[in-house]
């Protein structure tokens, strides 16, 4: 089957840098998405991996590893305005399927 | 603008009285989807089409329709809902649906009473 996992809630100080890790399993992949979704708004993009290692961009950096089925969004210099919740999705075989988590819930305290 | 429109943003019906939600994009996306979101579930695929006149199930299709009958438009329609279509609704588009990132509309909250 396919199953994709995240942390329900995280909390981290104004400043600071927090992961958010994702776990995935699938019989067929073809890349993952990091979505970010401030509350009442619509997802937004910010990230997409298909090969392994890392990919920057900025203060958000994403991380891959697919034997793992593993991933991670790395947020540097934690602003007050990065409260929301991080959305991880994968591409199933053929690449028209997209199968989201239910994401976490980060919260960045002062 | 580039953007995806969905409407109505709001909409309270009642159970078996059919209502369609529009989706439109000016973007010139081949590939459009539609998404419920529920608390704890996260985001789920209800349908998807890859261009004009081919549309395929997501995993959660039951008590819906689609048609992509123009490229910009991908209308929603629940024939008969069921308090359990109760959902924020999301349309997106992307250029291919492959390793392209979606844009999304800004949701449809929908209740059925």
């Amino acid at each position: 089957g396919q199953n994709i996992d995240q942390p329900t809630e995280m909390t981290a100080t104004e400043g600071a840098i927090v992961q958010i890790n994702c776990t995935y399993q699938t019989s067929g992949f073809n890349g993952l998405f990091w979505y970010q979704q401030h509350a009442g708004e619509a997802p937004t993009f910010l990230s997409y991996n298909v090969l392994d290692g890392l990919e920057e961009k900025g203060r958000f950096s994403s991380f891959l590893s697919r034997s793992k089925g593993y991933s991670y969004l790395l947020l540097k210099e934690l602003q007050m305005k990065d409260s929301a919740s991080y959305l991880c999705a994968f591409l199933n075989t053929g690449g028209f399927k997209t199968i989201f988590g239910a994401g976490t819930r980060l919260f960045v305290k002062a | 603008e580039a953007q995806v429109t969905q409407n109505p943003r709001y909409l309270i019906t009642v159970t078996g009285k059919k209502l369609t939600v529009t989706c439109s994009q000016n973007m010139n996306h081949e590939y459009m989807s539609w998404y419920r979101q529920d608390p704890g579930l996260g985001l789920r695929q209800i349908y998807y089409s890859m261009n004009v006149e081919v549309t395929d199930k997501g995993d959660v299709p039951e008590g819906y329709k689609v048609s992509r009958k123009e490229k910009r438009n991908f209308p929603l329609i629940l024939e008969s809902p069921s308090p359990n279509q109760t959902s924020l609704y999301f349309c997106a588009s992307s250029l291919s649906g492959r390793n392209t990132e979606a844009f999304f509309g800004q949701g449809t909250r929908l209740t059925v009473v």
